[in-house]
C-alpha cells in the first residue's frame, strides 16, 4: 500500500527567504505525486503534480518540486516566500489512472508560518 | 472558472438528527470523492464514485453514513443518526480519473 510522510509538522520562515517542504513516499511502482495547499477555512488547492518525464515540475504561485526516485522524495520548494504563502501544505501520492486507482493518499500536512 | 460547490458551508445540529451534505462536481468530471478532515485524524477518504457508481466506501462507517450520486451533477453524503464524534469538515472533490482532484470549500459540521 502506498504511504506519504511529511516529517515537518510546522515550519516558520521569514518573508523573502527560501522554502523547502519535505515529502517522502512509499509505493512499489512509479507514483503519481501531488502537492496541495490549504488556506484557513478553505478547501485544498492543487499546486503541482508529477506523472512522468522531467523530474522538476513547476506549479502555481512560484512553487516547484523535484521527484527523486532514489530518495523516494518529492520536496516542494520556493525561492522567496510571501506572507500569503502561510497555509497548510499536503503531499499526496496516487497509483495513477489505472482502473480503480484514482485514490490519493495524503500526508499529515506541514503548517507554514511566515514572519515579517 | 469551474469549481466544486458544497452546501451547506456550515451546519450545527443536535445529536441524533439526520444531516445531508451536497456537492456539485465540476461539469464533465467523472470521479467524485468524499473526505473528512479533523485535527486528530487529518484527511480521511470516506467514499468515491466513478461515473456515479460507488467504487470504494471502506472508509465510511456503514451503520450511519451513506453516499449517493443521484445524477452526474449531485453527490450527497448523509449521516443518520449524527453523533458528536462526526463533527469535522467534510470535503467533496472531483476529477477526471487522472489522479488530480479538485476540492470544494467544505462543509463544517458541528454535532452537539
Amino acid at each position: 500500500a502506498q504511504s506519504v510522510t511529511q516529517p515537518d509538522i510546522h515550519i516558520t520562515v521569514s518573508e523573502g527567504a527560501s522554502l523547502e517542504l519535505r515529502c517522502n513516499y512509499s509505493y512499489g511502482a512509479t507514483p503519481y505525486l501531488f502537492w496541495y495547499v490549504q488556506s484557513p477555512g478553505q478547501g485544498l488547492q492543487l499546486l503541482l503534480k508529477y506523472f512522468s518525464g522531467d523530474t522538476l515540475v513547476q506549479g502555481i504561485k512560484g512553487f516547484e518540486a523535484e521527484f527523486k526516485r532514489s530518495q523516494s522524495s518529492f520536496n516542494l520548494r520556493k525561492p522567496s516566500v510571501h506572507w500569503s504563502d502561510a497555509a497548510e501544505y499536503f503531499c499526496a501520492v496516487g497509483a495513477g489512472s489505472n482502473f480503480g486507482n484514482e485514490k490519493l493518499t495524503f500526508g499529515t500536512g506541514t503548517r507554514l508560518t511566515i514572519i515579517p | 472558472d469551474a469549481r466544486v460547490t458544497q452546501t451547506p458551508r456550515d451546519k450545527v445540529t443536535e445529536m441524533g438528527q439526520e444531516v445531508t451534505m451536497r456537492c456539485q462536481p465540476i461539469l464533465g468530471h467523472n470521479t467524485v470523492f468524499w473526505y473528512r478532515q479533523t485535527m486528530m485524524q487529518g484527511l480521511e477518504l470516506l467514499a468515491y464514485f466513478r461515473n456515479r457508481a460507488p467504487l470504494d466506501d471502506s472508509g465510511m462507517p456503514k451503520d450511519r453514513f451513506s453516499a449517493e450520486m443521484p445524477d452526474a451533477t449531485l453527490a450527497t453524503l448523509k449521516i443518520q443518526p449524527s453523533e458528536p464524534r462526526d463533527s469535522a469538515v467534510y470535503f467533496c472533490a472531483s476529477g477526471l480519473g487522472t489522479g488530480e482532484q479538485y476540492f470544494g470549500p467544505g462543509t463544517r459540521l458541528t454535532v452537539t
